[in-house]
């Protein structure tokens, strides 16, 4: 089965920043990652899927990039309703594993 | 518009049964593999099971492989997770979700219901 780490686990910035989160997969997934946002007490949100296609109507400061093993997820200009846990995902063959998170806040 | 609308939670004692079901609307749920996710309290999303768009494929995370069994019913547009012998550890909120793309399912999630709780406890 593949795993998925994400670093860092947590981390706080300043409104305006730019943030960046990593995803590495224990094996190679191609491009068949996802990134969701989950604000505290709601649903999961999609933000990205095959690792750098915008889902509709996702804000465009949130860049993903990447391939193989490792990926990227960035906030350009960090803003208050961007807090949340964001996951990465992989998808190209089950079981389609979540990374642990990474928990973004306002500093 | 998709909705999808998550039931059967409830508290459970260990070794018993639940059967989840989700109701799904606003799309062609024929078409679309569709997921369980379950996030356990202030902790991360795990996959669950999924299940493909014409029923015929299944897969499980290892932790659930034997007691619980995916399934769907077209008819009804509803998606259903039979739960039995129940662990503590299977306590999460459980949620549908749709798979984004008709066909296979080596694809996102687009849309997510709700969640319905599930508690193991004597």
């Amino acid at each position: 089965d593949i795993q998925m780490t994400q670093s860092p686990s947590s981390l706080s910035a300043s409104v305006g920043d730019r943030v960046t989160i990593t995803c590495r997969a224990s094996q190679g997934i191609s491009d068949y990652l996802a990134w969701y946002q989950q604000i505290p007490g709601k649903v999961p949100n999609l933000l990205i899927y095959a690792a750098s296609t915008l889902q509709s109507g996702v804000p465009s400061r949130f860049s993903g990039s990447g391939s193989g093993t490792y990926f990227t997820l960035t906030i350009n200009s960090l803003q208050p309703e961007d807090v949340a846990t964001y996951y990465c995902q992989s998808y190209n063959s089950a079981p389609f594993t979540f990374g642990p998170g990474t928990k973004v806040d306002i500093k | 518009e998709v909705q999808l609308v998550e039931s059967g939670g409830d508290l459970v004692q260990p070794g018993g049964s639940l059967r989840l079901s989700c109701a799904a609307s606003g799309f062609i749920f024929s078409n679309y593999a569709m997921s369980w996710v379950r996030q356990a309290p202030g902790k991360g999303l795990e996959w669950v099971s999924v299940i493909s768009g014409s029923g015929g494929s299944t897969y499980y995370v290892d932790s659930v492989k034997g007691r619980f069994t995916i399934s769907r019913d077209d008819s009804k547009n509803t998606l259903y997770l039979q739960m039995n012998s129940l662990r503590a550890e299977d306590t999460a909120v459980y949620y549908c979700a749709k798979h984004r793309g008709s066909g296979n399912y080596y694809n996102a999630y687009d849309n997510w219901g709700q969640g319905t709780l599930v508690t193991v406890s004597s």
